[in-house]
């Protein structure tokens, strides 16, 4: 199976700073990248996905791909307390039948 | 419905019963895929179906594990004769369109064999 690589973290860092978190992945026919948010005990939720190399913004998320270098991170600016949670990189494998998933960082923000 | 409906929320079986586990995509979603979570962060990808075919079946374990999306019936994955280590929390996604865009997760099933 194709892999999907995260740090697991934990990462820190103080309210109102920026979180970087990274992502690579191995398949090169991967078409779509999607960045999800999990609280503990809960399911994740989708909060950014990209498809094109480049920047592509909402609100304080800003998603980054690069196709050539098989790599993509979220930045999170102005970090909040509630932004404290694991996100978990996941991209398409090439036929687009499924998801696959990292093993998730966690990102802790400090008030 | 307009979320993905997993139920049981939790589900205790004893080793060598079997559990099943249902999940009701989101209306309209033609796309369901199943994943197990172990130890908190470990998504592994079981099998998906697109409405009622089978679309990708290569995560799924060759014996023990069998699942199904039946005309107008919610989704379902049985495990027969569970094992200890098939203690996780399964969840269930649907997507509208192939390539998994904006797949969206229900609440999924804590299944915990004792």
């Amino acid at each position: 199976q194709k892999e999907v690589e995260q740090n697991s973290g934990p990462l820190s860092v103080p309210e109102g700073a920026i979180a970087s978190l990274n992502c690579t992945y191995s398949d090169r026919g991967s078409q779509s990248f999607f960045w999800y948010r999990q609280y503990s005990g809960k399911s994740p939720e989708l909060i950014m996905f990209i498809y094109s190399n480049g920047d592509k913004e909402d609100g304080r998320f800003t998603a980054q791909l690069n196709k050539a270098s098989q790599y993509v991170s979220l930045l999170i600016r102005d970090s909040q307390p509630s932004d404290s949670a694991t996100y978990l990189c996941a991209v398409n494998n090439q036929a687009g039948t499924a998801l696959i998933f990292g093993k998730g960082t966690t990102l802790s923000v400090s008030s | 419905g307009e979320e993905v409906a997993q139920t049981p929320k939790h589900l205790v079986r004893g080793e060598g019963q079997k559990a099943k586990l249902y999940c009701a995509p989101i209306k309209g979603h033609s796309y369901v895929f199943w994943y197990q979570q172990v130890l908190k962060n470990e998504f592994k990808f079981l099998i998906s179906f697109q409405n009622e075919n089978v679309f990708d079946e290569t995560g799924m374990p060759k014996e023990r594990f069998s699942a199904k999306c039946l005309p107008n019936s919610p989704c379902s994955l049985e495990i027969q004769a569970t094992k200890l280590e098939d203690s996780a929390v399964y969840f269930c996604a649907s997507s509208q369109l192939k390539g998994n865009t904006e797949a969206f997760f229900g609440q999924g099933t804590r299944l915990t064999v004792v």
